[in-house]
């Protein structure tokens, strides 16, 4: 079964700095795709940023930007010139053809002013 | 366009009363979902729908049904409720689930509390 582990349940980083959130994940699928949800206090979950697993080029929104290692299974999110905005829960997830969604456990990132 | 709403936002339920959770989204989505979300925890699958009359169990479907009479609504009822059941509830809906990249929207959320 697959699996999605996120290790760090909470981070900090200072405004304007750069962050990255680490995910794994556990698969023997080929084609997949994997997200980033963000949960702000709203609880609203919103889509950050997601990525094909076919596609070698890491995927990249704004401030946003993913490091997709395939064998490694690792799919970390950075994010540059954090703003007191980005704070929220930060939720990796797998998904393959035809399945359901799975979801880590999250990280929550403070920002500091 | 007013995407996936969910009411109530909040409800406290005593041991055994029953509720229905309601969910509406007007993108014409074939595909609707609910998860529960404990707290410290991510986002577990209750049941799910791919269209209008079907609907199947996810991870964790006791104590829950659901119905599909709609594309448009996807109804979560629960019977007899119990403290287990304190979760805040997502529902959400996706145009299709076969292709992977398929993007879910997902409602603002019910906050479920049971005394």
């Amino acid at each position: 079964a697959q699996t999605v582990t996120q290790s760090q349940p909470e981070m900090s980083v200072q405004e304007a700095e750069t962050v990255t959130l680490s995910c794994t994940y556990d698969t023997s699928e080929s084609d997949y795709y994997l997200f980033w949800y963000k949960q702000p206090p709203s609880r609203q979950m919103i889509l950050v940023i997601r990525q094909e697993a076919y596609k070698q080029q890491n995927a990249t929104e704004n401030r946003f930007s993913v490091n997709f290692q395939k064998a490694a299974k690792s799919f970390s999110l950075k994010i540059s010139d954090s703003q007191l905005g980005d704070a929220a829960m930060y939720f990796c997830a797998y998904r393959s053809a035809g399945d359901k969604i799975i979801f880590g456990k999250g990280t929550r990132l403070h920002i500091l002013p | 366009n007013a995407g996936v709403t969910q009411t109530p936002k909040f409800r406290i339920l005593k041991i055994g009363q029953s509720m229905t959770l309601q969910c509406t989204q007007d993108m014409n989505h074939n595909y609707m979902y609910w998860y529960r979300q404990d707290p410290g925890m991510g986002l577990k699958l209750i049941y799910y729908s791919v269209g209008a009359g079907i609907t199947d169990k996810g991870e964790v479907p006791n104590g829950y049904n659901v119905s599909r009479s709609t594309t448009e609504d996807f109804p979560l009822r629960l019977e007899l409720a119990a403290p287990s059941q304190t979760s805040v509830y997502f529902c959400a809906s996706s145009y299709s689930a076969r292709v992977p990249q398929e993007t879910q929207y997902f409602g603002p959320g019910t906050r479920l509390l049971v005394l």
